[in-house]
């Protein structure tokens, strides 16, 4: 049973370019999490999706960024006119089911804005 | 907001020495987890402890939760050099329905071989 995928691993873009994220939850998970970890910080919670549905995206930023999770294929998280501010890592967890249940974390997309 | 905050920010240990590790919260809680981050990795679940419950067990590590102080602790005991990493706590609200997962900032553990 693979684990939660992301990719790429590692993004580089200029300033004012699109970064787009993917990721892939584990096999009969319908709950996709997105999470921005600054460096020696702990993750903050950008966005809670199902399939089709923002369920909550209280930390995400106003402009800029959105987030997609459709019925096939991976959910996106997509950084519009990327800043060196954007510059983190960004994860992806996915659960069987909303709220109480435990996460599994993808291995991140480290994104370096230059 | 119900926020996990870790105690220590930072641990060093001698291999073999047990390492505690604190998370206090401000609301109350469904249940709480701890998760470990390897440097440059992501996380890795380690343990849920619900809400009625006091005491939960995994292999050499131990979680307690005292819902009266709203404190939870990680506990690993005969630590190893692989044990060296980030610990974060995470708490989901108890208000039913959707609650998302909040993170703390972790302690950062490190066992000296």
């Amino acid at each position: 049973n693979a684990g939660v995928m992301q990719n790429p691993r590692h993004l580089v873009r200029r300033r004012g370019q699109e970064a787009r994220l993917r990721c892939s939850p584990m096999k009969g998970h319908s709950h996709v999490y997105w999470y921005r970890q600054l460096p020696e910080e702990g993750l903050k919670f950008m966005v809670y999706l199902q399939k089709e549905n923002i369920i909550d995206e209280s930390g995400m930023p106003k402009e800029r960024f959105s987030a997609e999770f459709p019925k096939e294929g991976p959910s996106i998280l997509r950084i519009q006119q990327v800043v060196r501010g954007d510059s983190a890592a960004y994860f992806c967890a996915s659960s069987p089911s909303g709220g109480s249940y435990e996460q599994y974390f993808g291995p991140g997309t480290r994104l370096t804005v230059t | 907001s119900q926020q996990g905050e870790e105690d220590p920010q930072a641990l060093s240990i001698q291999e073999g020495e047990n390492a505690t590790m604190n998370c206090s919260y401000k609301t109350s809680i469904n249940n709480l987890q701890w998760y470990r981050q390897n440097s440059g990795r992501g996380l890795v679940h380690l343990i849920l402890i619900r809400s009625n419950e006091r005491e939960k067990h995994s292999g050499r590590l131990r979680v307690t939760l005292d819902t009266s102080k709203k404190s939870s602790s990680l506990l690993i005991t005969a630590s190893r050099a692989a044990d060296t990493a980030s610990y974060f706590c995470a708490c989901t609200g108890a208000t039913g329905g959707y609650q998302k997962v909040t993170f703390g900032i972790g302690t950062k553990l490190q066992v000296i071989p």
